[in-house]
């Protein structure tokens, strides 16, 4: 069974198109992200949810709303594509401090590219 | 903003050769965590170090946390082209399982046979 699956794992589409992204985690983890990662293969934080609950919104564009229906699901959902939208959206889960530390596990990706 | 400056960004060698990807901030982290990313994957974690000063071996991979917590260090033996990826660190600005993790912007290793 995959820890971290997100859905689609390709998605083409067009400039001002709305489209989704699913996750699910089934390792029993609180914590929940999405991150991005662009061409450059930088991985920058979007968000991070705790137990369904917001915790960290960064300067992210408010055409970007998560959901979380329960602590086992993260989706986000893109209103207004733009160009600069194209990126790789990684879903990632964490339980309790393993060692000391905050350790992720990744979903395969979501390759977004927006035409 | 705290970053996480990693080196060098591409990296092409030998097969058998060493190599060394540093990861350097002037900010202290509770912990810094390496990870491996391969195409088409999400990055999975290599390892995490939390001491300053730690030293952990991965069978050829030789994992270390500067002493005063800034900085760190990957050093791969006799490279493989398994070894092939991207290498990124992160670093944990610590307060909790709140995802406070800031990554770098990898090292892309490539080994040929």
């Amino acid at each position: 069974d995959t820890a971290v699956s997100q859905t689609p794992k390709y998605l083409v589409t067009q400039m001002g198109n709305d489209k989704s992204i699913k996750c699910e985690q089934n390792l029993g983890h609180d914590t929940m992200y999405w991150y991005k990662q662009d061409s450059k293969k930088f991985l920058k934080i979007m968000f991070s949810y705790n137990n369904k609950e917001l915790i960290i919104n960064e300067t992210v564009p408010n055409r970007f709303s998560p959901k979380s229906p329960d602590k086992a699901h993260l989706n986000l959902h893109i209103n207004s594509l733009e160009l600069g939208d194209s990126a790789v959206y990684f879903c990632a889960s964490s339980g309790r401090w393993t060692a000391g530390a905050n350790v992720l596990t990744f979903g395969a990706g979501s390759r977004l590219t927006v035409l | 903003t705290q970053l996480l400056e990693q080196s060098p960004q591409f990296l092409s060698i030998q097969e058998g050769e060493n190599l060394t990807v540093y990861c350097n901030s002037s900010s202290v982290f509770s912990s810094l965590q390496w990870y491996r990313q391969e195409p088409g994957e999400g990055p999975v974690l290599l390892v995490t170090v939390v001491t300053g000063g730690e030293v952990k071996k991965l069978k050829r991979l030789t994992f270390q946390f500067g002493d005063a917590r800034k900085d760190s260090s990957l050093h791969i033996t006799a490279a493989q082209p398994g070894d092939t990826g991207l290498y990124l660190c992160a670093g944990d600005r610590g307060g909790g399982s709140q995802g406070n993790l800031i990554f770098g912007k990898g090292t892309k290793l490539s080994v040929k046979p």
